[in-house]
């Protein structure tokens, strides 16, 4: 498997301007989770789903943030408008449910900054 | 609020043993102890888990103490490329699982 795979690794954009990161997570699982990284805050979850729904989303910033998952192969993390204090690396890991635990594998990031 | 306690920075040397301890005082019952690390600028890497039995896997050791108020993650010979920053996670679902500060391990020749 190829793990989890996000897109794009790097973007550079303007205040104000759209930004979409895209996530496919590990074939078979059924947790999805955002997570943001930021030297000040550091590891912060923002969203999670299970089977396409999401569960806990009280993570996420503000309304300029959204999530969606509209299968089981694919979800996307949107700013809009974008702002620099956004500047961050976005996580998106998977997990399967195996009993009641669940080790979470996690992309490679990718590295946003807003001018 | 966190639930556990880490020192920020630790150094071991090369081939030896690194044992990084974890307090987490209040875990409940349920809650089990995840181990986790963060090679610089890529994502975590899952270790090890445990709920109050020692585990061993190919990469590491844990070691929860009987009252399971600490742990310790034990690296048997530590290489170069275990410098990482190390997250002690104590959480019984994982949508719930905060990351803290970590310990930042370095490992010297």
């Amino acid at each position: 498997d190829a793990g989890v795979i996000q897109s794009p690794r790097h973007e550079v954009t303007e205040m104000g301007q759209e930004v979409t990161l895209r996530c496919k997570p590990i074939s078979g699982h059924d947790y999805l989770f955002w997570y943001r990284q930021t030297m000040m805050r550091g590891l912060e979850l923002l969203i999670y789903f299970n089977n396409n729904v999401p569960i806990d989303d009280s993570g996420m910033p503000e309304d300029r943030f959204s999530a969606k998952m509209p299968n089981a192969s694919f979800s996307t993390l949107k700013i809009q408008p974008s702002e620099p204090r956004d500047s961050a690396v976005y996580f998106c890991a998977s997990s399967f449910l195996a009993g009641v635990q669940e080790t979470q594998y996690f992309g490679p990031g990718t590295r946003l900054l807003v001018l | 609020d966190a639930k556990t306690t880490q020192p920020p920075s630790m150094d071991c040397a090369e081939g030896r043993a690194a044992n990084l301890p974890c307090n987490h005082s209040t875990i409940s019952g349920n809650e089990y102890v995840y181990w986790y690390r963060q090679i610089h600028s890529q994502g975590p890497q899952y270790i090890i888990h445990g709920l109050k039995n020692n585990e061993t896997n190919e990469m590491a050791s844990l070691i929860i103490t009987e009252d399971r108020k600490s742990s310790t993650l034990i690296l048997p010979h530590a290489t170069l490329r275990d410098t990482a920053v190390y997250y002690c996670i104590v959480v019984y679902r994982s949508g719930d699982m905060r990351f803290g500060a970590g310990t930042r391990l370095t490992v010297k020749p």
